[in-house]
């Protein structure tokens, strides 16, 4: 079946514009996770969602970034007035029953952001 | 809070040879679970294996196993007769079974099989 995608692959943006991020999850995932990726680094967490429900997001940087998964299933991260330090992977991964002890999340293809 | 910690930045292999990467972790939790992720050159995030902290036995996956040590904190990724496909960065990864479900992973280790 269809795996994790995410949209745009690629986003080039100046500073100061808003940019959206897509997910969309394995079909049936109840929670979906976001994730930033510097070069060179380990992914770290943003914030998670069960079904629509933000359940977690003290990963969030501060109040520029914010996420949205409005009917359960593709969920959406916004990053309004974009700075350099902005720049990054950012990864989306979705698991099957709601993240509890040995579920395996699995990630998508990521949204490379760069900001000029 | 966890920390993982993958202490070679870099590996280099020859072809058909076995490679250990390296993975120690800190917890106070009781109960975690441990993953690994291969990240090649196109981006993806793909895992890998997964070990319980209750599981009494290694975990394997085909070429992959997991030398779990509980005491000394440690989860070691085993990659037996390695491939010029393996040639990848590799995540060690954890998340306690109670509360917060992120997974917490380390800096990674960038394997290189040479033919």
């Amino acid at each position: 079946g269809a795996g994790v995608s995410q949209s745009p692959r690629y986003k080039v943006t100046k500073r100061g514009q808003d940019v959206a991020l897509r997910c969309d999850p394995i079909s049936g995932h109840v929670s979906l996770y976001w994730y930033r990726q510097a070069l060179g680094q380990g992914p770290e967490f943003l914030t998670y969602f069960n079904y629509e429900a933000q359940q977690d997001k003290s990963g969030l940087p501060n109040d520029r970034f914010s996420a949205e998964r409005p009917e359960g299933s593709i969920s959406t991260l916004t990053i309004q007035r974009t700075e350099q330090r902005d720049s990054a992977m950012y990864r989306c991964a979705s698991s099957p029953e709601g993240g509890a002890g040995e579920e395996t999340q699995y990630f998508g293809p990521g949204t490379r952001l760069l900001v000029l | 809070a966890q920390k993982i910690t993958q202490t070679q930045p870099g590996m280099f292999v020859q072809e058909k040879e076995a490679v250990t990467l390296d993975c120690t972790y800190d917890t106070s939790d009781q109960s975690y679970g441990l993953f690994w992720y291969k990240q090649p050159s196109s981006g993806e995030m793909i895992f890998l294996i997964y070990q319980g902290s209750y599981d009494e036995q290694n975990a394997t996956e085909g070429r992959y196993s997991l030398n779990f040590q509980k005491a000394r904190k440690s989860a070691n990724l085993v990659i037996s007769a390695s491939q010029l496909g393996d040639s990848a960065m590799y995540f060690c990864a954890m998340r306690p079974f109670q509360g917060a479900q992120k997974l917490v992973f380390g800096q990674g280790t960038r394997l290189t099989i040479n033919p």
